[in-house]
């Protein structure tokens, strides 16, 4: 079945510094994949759409500055949290659907 | 405001019993329902979905039942083991859009041995 390769799992970093997530698929090829934010005992909450090749479509109330969305090829997208923040420590999941929606297994911010 | 309720956050019950996981919607555009389970710090693993076109899926201990005039979905799980404790996320999309998934905030399940 379509697997959704997520990392890094956890990350702890410092106020100001920049963090990369990466999501790939891998076997299949995802023209679009969304990444999802969880507080916790909350929602899923889509954050944004992320499309190859052209720029992600961002929810409403989503700092595009600050969450970078890149798409480069039909098998990675990545999530760069900007100038982090502790209130930006989160539970963040990317999915791509193909043939139903598959999930990433998640990566755990901690901004100190 | 919610597009997609789930009004239990937590549920318990009886090793062998039946679990009812329930989950309201608004907006009758919605025509795929899905159910995933997510344990802590993982991403959600697909359940079993449905189509609008139809009122009940089966898949082993797992049943999906919709009743679309009430924008109403309901996940049986019988019988309930203690592996299926983990929080179980409602989520809807439509067809005829985009493919964003909209979740419901999940209901925690608890089976007891």
């Amino acid at each position: 079945g379509a697997v959704v390769s997520q990392h890094p799992s956890w990350v702890i970093c410092k106020s100001g510094t920049s963090v990369k997530i990466e999501c790939r698929s891998l076997d299949f090829q995802a023209t679009t994949m969304f990444w999802y934010r969880q507080f916790p005992k909350q929602s899923l909450m889509l954050m944004a759409t992320s499309n190859e090749g052209s720029k992600a479509t961002y929810e409403q109330g989503v700092e595009k500055d600050k969450f970078l969305i890149n798409h480069a090829s039909l098998t990675l997208s990545t999530l760069t949290v900007t100038s982090a923040h502790p209130e930006d420590s989160s539970f963040y999941i990317c999915s791509a659907h193909y043939y139903g929606y598959t999930f990433g297994s998640g990566t755990r911010l901690t901004v100190v | 405001d919610q597009q997609v309720k789930q009004n239990s956050p937590s549920l318990s019950v009886q090793e062998g019993r039946i679990s009812i996981l329930n989950c309201d919607y608004t907006n009758s555009m919605f025509d795929y329902f899905l159910w995933y389970k997510k344990y802590p710090a993982e991403g959600p693993t697909f359940l079993i979905s449905i189509s609008s076109i139809k009122d009940k899926n089966e898949d082993g201990r797992f049943t999906v039942f919709l009743n679309k005039s009430a924008k109403h979905l309901s996940l049986h799980i019988v019988p309930s083991q203690p592996g299926d404790s983990a929080v179980y996320f409602c989520a809807v999309y439509s067809g005829a859009g985009s493919y964003q998934l909209t979740f419901g905030k999940g209901t925690k399940l608890s089976v007891i041995p």
